[in-house]
């Protein structure tokens, strides 16, 4: 049962413009959502999170939506860049308590074009 | 503040074989959580240490287990190995309950190929 969904494989965007990459969940006791970007051979890096408490976090060109309602958030990059193209992994866990967990989605590729 | 590290960044080995994978956290992090990454099945948690002890475990096989020393460094073992535990194996580190954050943040990897 795969809780976190990344339902687009892939996503090309064009330089400067939006990129707009989606996730869903359907475990309501998730309450704390977070966005990593991985490039090739190297470990997945922390880029934004944002609690259930909140619909919306802003970092530079990067903002998280958070819909609770129907269980979808989604990170836009604003403008986007090449250094960009990556795999972005959306991930989920409940705050508090002992079960600290990360699930994650299977991750979208992002290609930039110059 | 140095990141978190990981030994041996890359491995092969034979089928039926065991494996032990290193991990040092970022300095001050207490928690630290191991993933396997495949490229069907994404990342996938394997287990959490906490203080040396594992507070949570994933959906695995007895063959893939774990330790967390007192200087909150960590190992993974894979015993027995088989083809399909060919990976990337992924450690993370967190600040957890020293502040209500739960980002981790992730070493390089260690990637594993079982032949």
């Amino acid at each position: 049962d795969q809780q976190v969904k990344q339902n687009s494989p892939s996503l090309s965007v064009q330089e400067g413009r939006i990129s707009i990459l989606n996730c869903d969940y359907t475990n309501s006791m998730f309450d704390y959502f977070l966005w990593y970007k991985k490039y090739p051979a190297e470990g997945p890096t922390f880029l934004i999170s944002i609690s259930s408490i909140k619909d919306k976090n802003e970092d530079g060109r990067f903002t998280v939506f958070l819909n609770k309602s129907a269980k979808h958030l989604s990170l836009h990059i604003v403008p986007s860049q090449p250094g960009d193209s990556a795999v972005y992994f959306c991930a989920a866990t409940l705050s508090g308590g002992s079960n600290y967990k990360l699930t994650f989605g299977k991750g979208t590729l992002l290609t930039v074009n110059p | 503040k140095a990141g978190v590290t990981q030994t041996p960044r890359y491995l092969i080995k034979t089928r039926g074989q065991q494996v032990t994978l290193s991990c040092s956290p970022i300095s001050g992090h207490r928690s630290v959580s191991w993933y396997q990454q495949t490229p069907g099945q994404g990342l996938q948690f394997l287990f959490e240490y906490f203080s040396e002890t594992q507070r949570n475990k994933g959906n695995f096989p007895g063959r893939f287990s774990g330790r967390q020393f007192s200087n909150s460094r960590s190992e993974m073992n894979v015993s027995t190995l088989e083809l399909g535990d060919s990976a990337l194996y992924l450690c993370a580190s967190s600040l957890l309950a020293q502040g209500n954050t739960y980002e981790q943040y992730f070493g390089p990897g260690t990637r594993l190929t079982v032949t």
